[in-house]
């Protein structure tokens, strides 16, 4: 779809709080989907993935959800710090369908101390 | 560090000018990918390849854009007669054969500065 102008979602958590990051993705038959986290000049850093025949899927601090219904993704990140305030995107894929991602909008997470 | 690397990590130059930036992706990967990111946007997909072969190209990627990835292992993008709207941060991800899925792994990117 068309991406929304330079004003990104912002979320602010105090530290140590659970942050829910949330992402509604495009194409119903995407299969694939990954969480990446970007700092200021960095490139994105993979955080999580999860395949559409899965619900549910944890890592160390990080849990991603996938309701295929309504085409929603969520990231939770435990116990908050202040190195992850950092820029947020998920990313879908069709598997069968060739390599590209397609990006959402990203949510900038700010983490007061 | 074993990770994605692209060089150079800037680049300013002149409109009209032709520039090259190169990815070494990690090793054993045999997929490699660029994408272009404006800012508070996500990476918008230009190319990739498997191995040596180019199997899918944006529409993004005018006649302007080339991309080789001649021995299966470095790939260079160059743009040809750059212009003011060409300025963004390119990046190159490399994935490795299946394993959950199309996992991809980004470089710290090159930003082009067209003046």
């Amino acid at each position: 779809g068309e991406s929304v102008g330079l004003h990104l979602p912002t979320l602010s958590v105090q530290e140590g709080d659970n942050s829910i990051i949330n992402c509604a993705y495009s194409n119903s038959a995407s299969d694939y989907f990954i969480w990446y986290k970007q700092e200021s000049g960095k490139g994105p850093q993979f955080i999580i993935d999860i395949r559409s025949n899965m619900d549910k899927r944890q890592g160390q601090r990080v849990t991603v959800l996938l309701n295929k219904t309504v085409k929603h993704l969520s990231l939770q990140i435990a116990a908050t710090q202040p190195g992850d305030s950092a820029v947020y995107f998920c990313a879908e894929n069709i598997y069968n369908q060739g390599g590209k991602l397609i990006f959402g909008q990203g949510t900038e997470l700010s983490v007061k101390p | 560090d074993t990770g994605v690397s692209q060089n150079p990590r800037h680049k300013i130059t002149k409109r009209g000018q032709n520039v090259t930036f190169r990815c070494d992706p990690i090793s054993e990967h045999n997929r490699l990918y660029w994408y272009r990111q404006t800012l508070g946007q996500g990476p918008e997909f230009l190319t990739y390849f498997q191995n040596e072969a180019q199997l899918e190209k944006s529409r993004l990627l005018s006649d302007r854009f080339s991309a080789e990835r001649p021995k299966g292992s470095f790939s260079t993008l160059e743009i040809q007669r750059t212009e003011q709207g060409d300025s963004a941060m390119y990046l190159c991800a490399s994935s490795p054969k299946v394993r959950l899925g199309n996992e991809q792994y980004f470089g710290p990117g090159t930003r082009l500065t067209v003046t």
